[in-house]
């Protein structure tokens, strides 16, 4: 069964760090390009992060450019996501998503997602 | 960076009843246009890419259709387990960002 569970999530005060991680498996993860997507409370999707199946690629949001760094362990089948210099509106579900095929191709499988809250 | 805008926001729908969504992208995407369900508390999950094609698993009520700006998602007779919010993502764009819409709540009349 192909499936990716996220962690690392928790409550972290503003100007902080916290690494997410998302644990791939029933694929050949280093065959696929990977995504991280938030989700504020209440609100709609946004794209934040992307890295190829190399990890020789990486593409962020501007909203998380220069703070965020996106990488993968295909040794460990992992993904992950760094995030530093934490703000209240990073607080969001942070999904890991897989791309179906190339870059130019739909989010096919999702994690659960992790809770990140960013607050004093 | 293309954006996507979905109508309406909210759609009232008796089961047994079509229900059409509506996503308009401010630029061409082409056919490059993903669907997505998202239930409470659960995870997104696929339903069409490349405008038309139904994911892996998902009932042919589901169909997709467009290209270029203009997107219809339509559910030919509502489930209970399709109430829902859906999104609309392009993934033309190159760099990114891709984009989702806001989302349609589809509701029970």
């Amino acid at each position: 069964e192909v499936q990716l569970v996220e962690s690392g999530g928790g409550l972290v005060q503003p100007g902080g760090s916290l690494r997410l991680s998302c644990a791939a498996s029933g694929f050949t993860f280093s065959s696929y390009a990977m995504s991280w997507v938030r989700q504020a409370p209440g609100k709609g999707l946004e794209w934040v992060s992307a890295i190829s199946g190399s990890g020789g690629s990486t593409y962020y949001a501007d909203s998380v450019k220069g703070r965020f760094t996106i990488s993968r362990d295909n040794s460990k089948n992992t993904l992950y996501l760094q995030m530093n210099s934490l703000r209240a509106e990073d607080t969001a579900v942070y999904y890991c998503a897989k791309f179906g095929g190339s870059w130019t191709d739909a989010f096919d499988i999702w994690g659960q997602g992790t809770m990140v809250t960013v607050s004093s | 960076e293309i954006v996507m805008t979905q109508s309406p926001a909210t759609l009232s729908v008796s089961p047994g009843e079509r229900a059409t969504l509506s996503c308009r992208a401010s630029q061409s995407v082409s056919s490059n246009l993903a669907w997505y369900q998202q239930k409470p508390g659960q995870a997104p999950r696929l339903l069409i890419y490349g405008a038309s094609t139904r994911a892996t698993g998902i009932p042919a009520r589901f169909s997709g259709s467009g290209s270029g700006t203009e997107f219809t998602l339509t559910i030919s007779s509502l489930q209970s387990e399709d109430f829902a919010v859906y999104y609309c993502q392009q993934y033309n764009n190159w760099p990114p960002p891709w984009t989702f819409g806001q989302g349609t709540k589809v509701e029970i009349k």
